[in-house]
């Protein structure tokens, strides 16, 4: 079946970086995007970006380019999401989901990961 | 790109139906076609249920209904069941390639 598996939970400092991985299994990497969203506690969904997997490019939220990055591994059908000068407010759980699109975000997110808890604390 | 309008809460009791409205702008749900629900149930991951407006992926049952009319999109859920009670967001591509999540709304079944 269609699975996405996220790395564990992280636990970082104010100003550190932080790298979360995703790993596709059931279906070709290369056919398919993959999207970034993340969900502060208690709070609602945040979009964050979007790669393709067919050919790499990405597309980031305004609100975070600069400090967030998204590649694929092709060779391991993983994806990464790396967000850098991390501050509290970006305490919260962060999901990929494959998107239909390859060649722009189609906005159809199915299935998701279990999600990856990031805390920042000092 | 600020997140699209949903009401914070909503209703029903079994059997009943309950309808979820989504507002965004010209730029978002208004200009495409590309709007889509998502259910979450307490410490899951979301789950895609409704996608480009009206259709409803593989294994999503008819009681889930979308639609858009101008700048808002609406999502009904019929014959309200007791795993229907989870939390709802809609979600809308943007100009520039982006995508905008709404402010969710949470389903409680009486």
């Amino acid at each position: 079946q269609v699975q996405l598996v996220q790395s564990g939970a992280e636990v970082k400092k104010p100003g550190a970086s932080v790298k979360v991985s995703c790993k596709a299994s059931g279906y070709t990497f290369g056919d398919y995007g993959i999207t970034w969203v993340r969900q502060a506690p208690g709070q609602g969904l945040e979009w964050m970006g979007w790669i393709s997997a067919y050919n790499g490019n990405t597309i980031y939220a305004q609100n975070l380019q600069g400090r967030v990055t998204m590649t694929t591994d092709t060779s391991t059908s993983t994806a990464y999401l790396e967000l850098t000068g991390l501050r509290s407010d970006d305490t919260a759980k962060y999901y990929c989901a494959r998107d239909r699109g390859i060649m722009y975000v189609l906005n159809w997110f199915d299935p998701w990961g279990q999600g990856t808890l990031v805390t920042v604390s000092s | 790109q600020s997140a699209l309008t949903q009401p914070p809460s909503a209703s029903g009791s079994p059997g009943q139906s309950v309808t979820i409205s989504c507002t965004g702008t010209s730029s978002d749900v208004g200009g495409y076609n590309y709007v889509s629900w998502y259910q979450q149930h307490p410490g899951k991951a979301p789950k895609l249920i409704i996608y480009e407006v009206s259709r409803r992926p593989s294994g999503v049952p008819d009681r889930f209904f979308g639609s858009k009319s101008g700048n808002t999109a609406s999502l009904t859920v019929s014959g309200l069941q007791a795993e229907d009670e989870a939390d709802y967001y809609c979600s809308a591509s943007a100009g520039g390639n982006n995508v905008v999540f709404g402010t969710g709304t949470e389903v409680t079944v009486l």
